[in-house]
C-alpha cells in the first residue's frame, strides 16, 4: 500500500492564526518530506526528516515549524503566515533515508489559503 | 546549479497515438530518475522510475534512460484523454544532496479525443 494521507484537504486561515497540517504513512518509510507547490510550478522542498530527525531545512522561514512525533507522523505548524504562503502543501515519504534508488510517494496535499 | 529541463508544452497528441516526453539533466552523477503525473489541482503521482540505461516498460508506459547523453524520456502508448496531465521529470541529485529530488518544470500533455 503506497499511501500517504494528509489532513486537512483545505485550510483557510488569517495571518494571525495558528494551524497545523498533518501527514501520516504506514509503509514503514524512514524519510518524510514537506514540499510547497505554487500554481504551475514544480514542488519545492521545505524539510526532510530522516529517522524522525530533521535532516534538511531549505532555509524556510520560522513561521513554518515542522515536527515528527514518530516514524509514521509528520506535522507542519503554521503561525503568522503571509498571503504569499498560499499554496498546495505536499507531504511525501520514501523507504530509505536518503541516497539513490529511493522513490518518493506524495500525499494528496493540503490546499492552504492565507487571507 | 544542477538543473532538469523539460519542454513545457503543451504537447497535444490525438487519442491512440504515442506521446513522447523528454527530459535532460545537468548532474552527471545522478543515478535515479522519476516520472510523476500531476492532474490539475491534485498531487504528483509516481508512475515510473528508472535507474539503469535502456528501457523500462510498465503497461502503456516506457521510460528510457541514456546516462551518456544525460537524457531520460517517457513514452505513453495508445494515449487516452485520461492521460491529459502535467508530467514532471525528477532527478535525485548525487552526493550530499541525495535526499533531494530536482524537478523539471513539467510538460503539459493534452490528448485530443
Amino acid at each position: 500500500d503506497t499511501e500517504v494521507t494528509q489532513t486537512p484537504k483545505h485550510l483557510v486561515m488569517g495571518m494571525t492564526n495558528k494551524k497545523s497540517l498533518k501527514c501520516e504513512q504506514h509503509m514503514g518509510h524512514r524519510a518524510m518530506y514537506w514540499y510547497k507547490q505554487k500554481a504551475k510550478k514544480p514542488p519545492e522542498l521545505m524539510f526532510v526528516y530522516s529517522y524522525e530527525k530533521l535532516s534538511i531545512n531549505e532555509s524556510v522561514p520560522s513561521r513554518f515549524s515542522p515536527e515528527c512525533p514518530n516514524s509514521s507522523l509528520l506535522n507542519l505548524h503554521l503561525h503568522a503566515l503571509q498571503p504569499e504562503d498560499s499554496a498546495l502543501y505536499l507531504c511525501a515519504s520514501s523507504p530509505r533515508s536518503g541516497g539513490d534508488y529511493n522513490e518518493q510517494f506524495f500525499g494528496p496535499g493540503t490546499r492552504l489559503t492565507v487571507l | 546549479q544542477k538543473e532538469v529541463e523539460q519542454n513545457s508544452g503543451p504537447l497535444s497528441v490525438p487519442e491512440g497515438a504515442i506521446a513522447s516526453l523528454n527530459c535532460t539533466y545537468s548532474d552527471r552523477g545522478s543515478q535515479s530518475f522519476f516520472w510523476y503525473r500531476q492532474y490539475s489541482g491534485k498531487s504528483p503521482e509516481l508512475i515510473m522510475f528508472i535507474y539503469s540505461n535502456g528501457d523500462k516498460e510498465d503497461g502503456r508506459f516506457t521510460a528510457q534512460l541514456n546516462k551518456a547523453s544525460q537524457y531520460v524520456s517517457l513514452l505513453i502508448r495508445d494515449s487516452q484523454p485520461s492521460d491529459s496531465a502535467t508530467y514532471l521529470c525528477a532527478v535525485n541529485l548525487s552526493g550530499a544532496g541525495s535526499y533531494q529530488l530536482t524537478f523539471g518544470k513539467g510538460t503539459k500533455l493534452s490528448v485530443i479525443p
